[in-house]
């Protein structure tokens, strides 16, 4: 299974513009790469999700150069509901759908 | 996206006691789930991948004895943490995948029970 590696925290300030990297240097040529929020005490919600170049949703966008053995989930203007953990996962496992959660990023949004 | 319910949202239960957690696809039938255990301040760590009619897979360090899944139907999969103990307390958060949503691709996230023995 591909591990991903991400930095542990980040602040940033409301209205900045996020971007957090994910490392996923063995990375299969089937796997997908997505990315998830958590807030506290509540299941992980799904963001994005690419395979490769640029994917852009109406809450963020995510940057796969064509290596694909790295991502960037990029934030517009962030706001304090937006302090969470942010997962990047890679995967599913061939026919097991299973994925495998990295430590994630905290992310903490200042007023 | 789909949705997922989990059933109980928290639990409280004395110690040597077994406790069901259920896990719900409501608009979809999932041939998969998924179950994960989250302790605080830490990642989600996957305990078991259940498919409907079938044993479930479990982890390895996840002992199935004590942590019993069943996958009945295609939008049900129950998860029985037996003779409970106080360092089962944990958050318990299911997923679902499959089925006419798609394939594997993007699991559904269930909003999670948090279990909490006595």
């Amino acid at each position: 299974l591909a591990k991903t590696t991400q930095p542990i925290s980040m602040d940033s300030y409301e209205g900045q513009e996020v971007n957090i990297t994910c490392s996923h240097n063995n990375i299969a040529t089937n796997d997908y790469i997505t990315w998830y929020q958590q807030f506290p005490s509540q299941g992980p919600r799904f963001i994005i999700q690419g395979y490769k170049t640029k994917v852009t949703n109406e809450v963020a966008s995510l940057f796969i150069p064509a290596d694909r053995k790295s991502s960037t989930l990029s934030l517009p203007r962030v706001s304090l509901s937006d302090t969470a953990v942010y997962y990047c996962l890679v995967g599913p496992s061939g026919n097991t759908g299973k994925l495998i959660f990295g430590q994630g990023t905290t992310l903490q949004v200042k007023p | 996206g789909a949705v997922v319910s989990q059933h109980p949202s928290r639990v409280i239960c004395k110690s040597g006691t077994s406790v069901k957690i259920e896990c719900r696809s409501l608009d979809f039938q999932a041939t998969t789930m998924f179950w994960y255990r989250q302790f605080p301040k830490q990642s989600l760590m996957l305990m078991a991948t259940s498919n409907e009619g079938s044993k479930a897979t479990y982890e390895q360090g996840v002992e199935k004895d004590k942590f019993l899944i069943n996958h009945a139907s295609l939008t049900l999969s129950t998860l029985t943490v037996t003779s409970a103990h106080p360092e089962d307390s944990s958050f318990y958060i299911c997923s679902a995948a499959g089925g006419a949503k798609g394939s594997y691709n993007e699991q559904f996230f269930g909003p999670g029970t948090r279990l909490t023995v006595l």
